[in-house]
């Protein structure tokens, strides 16, 4: 079965410091990869996907994030912190096998320093 | 620009109440989703529905729990008899093409918050 693991319910940095966000996975197929954030009173939004190809994926709102299979990891990355950055962070797993849904992690708070 | 609307935003009810969640996907959305979280812990795939069935569905989703697409626009989970520990967000949720084999890109509405008094 699938699961996914991300380190850190609260995450603490400065603003204008690098962000990261860990997250690891178990997948017993090659994996989908995604990570969302949610903004206070809103939904989950797509920040990234990982499906086949380049390891290193961009997304929106300059972050990033990295598969590296033989760590079994996708840790979301971006290099200055904004303000707007504060939000919650879901990293994602698919189900695989032709299954249809989602399993995400139990989220990562960032919160953002003046 | 298009997104999906979920209502109410808070319900409150009873145990062993009925509740209707209300969803309005996307309009060019094919696969419809529901997911939940119970406070604290990790968003959980509940249903897949496509074609007017169920595609997918997870061990949360019991006999207590339907889904129907009654008309073209809305997308609703029926809670039969409502338990505390089915306080929780849910989450709709649709895409134009399955996660399975493309990996298409969900799109989330903000989450209808039920509490089971």
């Amino acid at each position: 079965a699938q699961s996914v693991t991300q380190l850190g319910s609260h995450v603490s940095v400065s603003e204008g410091a690098l962000v990261l966000l860990r997250c690891n996975y178990s997948s017993s197929v090659p994996p989908y990869l995604f990570w969302y954030v949610q903004y206070p009173n809103q939904g989950l939004q797509l920040l990234l996907k990982y499906t086949t190809g380049a390891t290193l994926v961009k997304g929106i709102n300059g972050f990033e994030a990295e598969f590296k299979k033989s760590e079994t990891s996708f840790h979301l990355t971006k290099p200055s912190a904004h303000m707007s950055d504060a939000a919650e962070y879901f990293c994602a797993v698919s189900l695989g096998g032709g299954a249809d849904g989602l399993t995400f992690g139990k989220g990562t708070h960032l919160i953002i320093q003046p | 620009e298009p997104e999906v609307t979920q209502t109410p935003s808070h319900q409150v009810t009873q145990m062993g109440q009925e509740v209707i969640l209300r969803c309005v996907p996307i309009s060019n959305h094919l696969y419809f989703y529901w997911y939940r979280q119970i406070l604290g812990q990790k968003v959980e795939f509940l249903v897949s529905f496509y074609n007017n069935e169920i595609s997918e569905k997870s061990e949360i989703f019991d006999d207590q729990f339907s889904v129907e697409r009654p008309d073209g626009s809305n997308f609703t989970l029926k809670i039969r008899s409502t338990k505390l520990e089915d306080s929780a967000m849910y989450f709709c949720a649709s895409s134009v093409v399955p996660l399975a084999g493309v990996a298409g890109e969900l799109f989330f509405g903000e989450g209808s918050r039920l509490t089971v008094l």
